[in-house]
């Protein structure tokens, strides 16, 4: 079984741009959940998709957006950058209560 | 105050010990607790996952979750180098309207051969 992918593997860009991450879930997942893991902060609760619907949202700014793709799949839009930004990607997924699987993230540096 | 406190260690031991990890929550709808193991560039990857209150075991690794204490805990016996990674301890509610897990900040562990 294919676990959860995430591309690019890693993505520079600067100040003021835009960034899109891409994730593909485990197959029959329809839950897909982004995080950020930035240096010293732990992994935050960025936002959960299901069934194609933005379900909840974390403490995050608006320019930090995305959608779910009628198969499941998912991209995470980060506007504006800022050097803030710059963290570790996290997408997971999941079907209904199971456990969350991980993939290995997008590493993304703002310069 | 966090809703989920771990110690971010570093922690060091030698190969064969004996390790404990803890969490401690203040979200008393918490449910659901993992455990994740994160190697260095890399995702996380699930060890162990229990309901509500009691222990599990799965060969060297052993969950135990206290409720009435908000306490949970990861016992890992025969440690072994390979064991050396960031453990992360999560947990998340049992309503439908809230599934994504809160993460405490993880404790890196070394085992030293």
């Amino acid at each position: 079984e294919a676990g959860v992918t995430q591309s690019p593997t890693h993505l520079i860009k600067t100040r003021g741009q835009q960034a899109t991450l891409r994730c593909s879930p485990i197959s029959g997942h329809t839950s897909v959940y982004w995080y950020q893991q930035a240096l010293g902060l732990g992994l935050q609760f960025l936002l959960w998709y299901d069934e194609g619907e933005e379900r909840n949202r974390g403490n995050f700014p608006p320019r930090f957006s995305g959608r779910q793709f009628p198969n499941y799949s998912s991209e995470l839009n980060v506007n504006a950058l800022e050097l803030e930004d710059s963290a570790l990607y996290l997408c997971a997924s999941s079907l209904s209560m199971s456990p969350l699987h991980f993939g290995n993230g997008t590493r993304l540096t703002v310069t | 105050q966090k809703e989920v406190e771990q110690d971010p260690g570093p922690l060091s031991v030698p190969e064969g010990a004996i390790v404990s990890l803890n969490c401690t929550y203040s979200n008393s709808a918490f449910q659901y607790f993992m455990w994740y193991r994160q190697y260095s560039r890399k995702g996380p990857e699930l060890l162990m996952y229990t309901y509500s209150s009691g222990n599990k075991e799965d060969g060297r690794f052993t969950a135990q979750v206290d409720k009435s204490s908000k306490y949970i805990s990861l016992f890992i016996r025969d440690s072994q180098p390979s064991d050396s990674a960031t453990y992360l301890c999560a947990m998340r509610e049992s309503s439908g309207s809230a599934r994504q897990l809160t993460f405490g900040s993880g404790t890196q562990l070394t085992v030293l051969p």
